[in-house]
């Protein structure tokens, strides 16, 4: 079974700080897919992120990036000089391996919001 | 716009009565998922297409779901004799890698 937690519920930071988000997983799959959404207030999900197991190199895309570490399972997400903007809730997700299926797990959600 | 669309996007139903959703997917995608949230949590998987063919059922999806894709394009999703615990927001996904979604039908039943 698949399993993804995000011990943090809520974050409550001020504009232009940085801010982390944890997501641990797991999974008995050797290979599998790893994700980031973002919910803002209008509850559409923004697809933020893919990455692939056997891609363990961190990805930095504008203020946002990525720290994928295999050996304790997690996938955590930092923000740079956050903004209101980025008040939303984050999604960590996990898929299996590429084939016919590619139902995602999600976690609970990390509530983030940035203060002016 | 060539995004995930649904529809309606709100839905107010009593309890008992038949509702069908209606997702259209990003034109190109031949994987379509849907998916169940409620407050305070993620989103959970319901069913999954590839083109017309319904491949996966969660156990979430009791006897009173049932979904389609009739030519693999739109899908509908309907729920009979709904109960106040059906009440959530159901998404529709589509993809070929990462999956977009559509902004969501939110059910509430009195």
């Amino acid at each position: 079974a698949q399993k993804v937690t995000q011990a943090q519920t809520e974050i409550s930071v001020v504009e232009k700080e940085d801010v982390t988000l944890d997501c641990v997983y797991e999974t008995r799959d050797t290979t599998y897919y790893l994700f980031w959404y973002k919910q803002p207030p209008s509850g559409e999900l923004v697809f933020l992120i893919r990455r692939n197991s056997f891609d363990e190199q961190n990805e930095i895309s504008g203020r946002y990036s990525w720290n994928f570490q295999k050996s304790t399972s997690s996938f955590n997400f930092t923000i740079t000089a956050s903004q209101v903007v980025d008040s939303a809730v984050y999604f960590c997700a996990l898929s299996p391996p590429g084939g016919s299926n590619y139902k995602l797990t999600f976690g609970k959600g990390t509530l983030l919001t940035v203060n002016p | 716009d060539t995004g995930v669309s649904q529809d309606p996007r709100h839905k107010i139903t009593k309890r008992g009565q038949n509702v069908t959703f209606r997702c259209d997917p990003i034109s190109e995608h031949n994987r379509l998922y849907w998916y169940r949230q409620t407050l305070g949590q993620g989103p959970e998987f319901l069913t999954y297409f590839q083109n017309e063919a319904q491949l996966e059922k969660s156990r979430l999806l009791s006897d009173r779901f049932s979904a389609e894709r009739p030519k693999g394009s739109f899908s509908t999703l309907e729920i009979q004799r709904t109960e106040q615990g059906d009440s959530a927001m159901y998404l529709c996904a589509s993809s070929v890698e990462e999956q977009y979604f559509g902004p969501g039908t939110r059910l509430t039943v009195t």
